[in-house]
């Protein structure tokens, strides 16, 4: 099993650009999340997907879209990319369902991003 | 709201030393669950462990020990005999419940992470 795959590891983008960060888990989990990390902020959620279809808010969602593809996928897309948004970007998964809760996160290994 | 406070930012030892990461926590909830996670310097997040609130039990595995006492909402983390190999970023989450549908999605909350340096 190789778990949570993010790509690409790398990118430099201009202001104004956009892009798609691509991650995929293989352990048959309902639930994905996308989260940034910045320095001595810790991890924070973007967006997050309880189940396949189903996409909700996190605590800082302004400049980013996601689709939950399908049960393996959820990719997180940048319109418009500005300066505020270089950071390091986590995708997680959790057996986690409607009614159940505390199930444990397994992260990707990450994908650094440069806003110029 | 949720809240996690880890107040030591960064924390340098020698090998040997025993070291403790404190983390404390805030939430109405009465059921939830707590995290360790542990982000060595290649980056990547690695899971160490997972209580819930109705387990008070200390917990040891290996070096490592947890401390959970509801009753100061903290969850530290004490590393004996420490080795430059434990040398990482240490976060301490906090678990989301269901909202008022049922629905749940667990997502969790972050403290801002200590930065633990191991010297040889």
């Amino acid at each position: 099993n190789a778990g949570v795959t993010q790509t690409p590891k790398f990118q430099v983008l201009k202001t104004g650009q956009s892009m798609t960060l691509q991650c995929a888990q293989d352990m048959n989990h309902n639930s994905m999340y996308w989260y940034r990390q910045d320095p001595g902020m810790g991890l924070r959620l973007i967006y997050y997907s309880a189940s396949e279809g189903t996409t909700d808010k996190g605590e800082v969602p302004n400049g980013y879209n996601v689709s939950r593809l399908n049960k393996r996928e959820f990719s997180l897309r940048l319109e418009s990319a500005a300066p505020s948004q270089t950071s390091v970007y986590f995708c997680a998964s959790s057996e986690v369902s409607s009614g159940r809760f505390g199930d444990t996160q397994y992260f990707g290994p990450g994908t650094r991003l440069t806003v110029l | 709201a949720q809240k996690v406070t880890q107040a030591q930012t960064e924390i340098s030892v020698v090998e040997k030393e025993d070291v403790t990461l404190d983390c404390v926590y805030e939430t109405r909830d009465t059921t939830y669950y707590l995290f360790w996670y542990k982000q060595p310097p290649s980056g990547e997040l690695v899971f160490l462990i997972r209580r819930n609130s109705f387990d008070e039990q200390n917990e040891i595995s290996g070096r490592y020990s947890w401390n959970f006492q509801k009753s100061t909402s903290s969850f530290n983390f004490t590393i004996t005999a420490s080795q430059v190999v434990d040398s990482a970023v240490y976060f301490c989450a906090l678990s989301d419940l269901p909202n008022a549908g049922g629905t749940s999605y667990g997502k969790l909350t972050f403290g801002q992470g200590t930065i633990l340096t191991v010297h040889p």
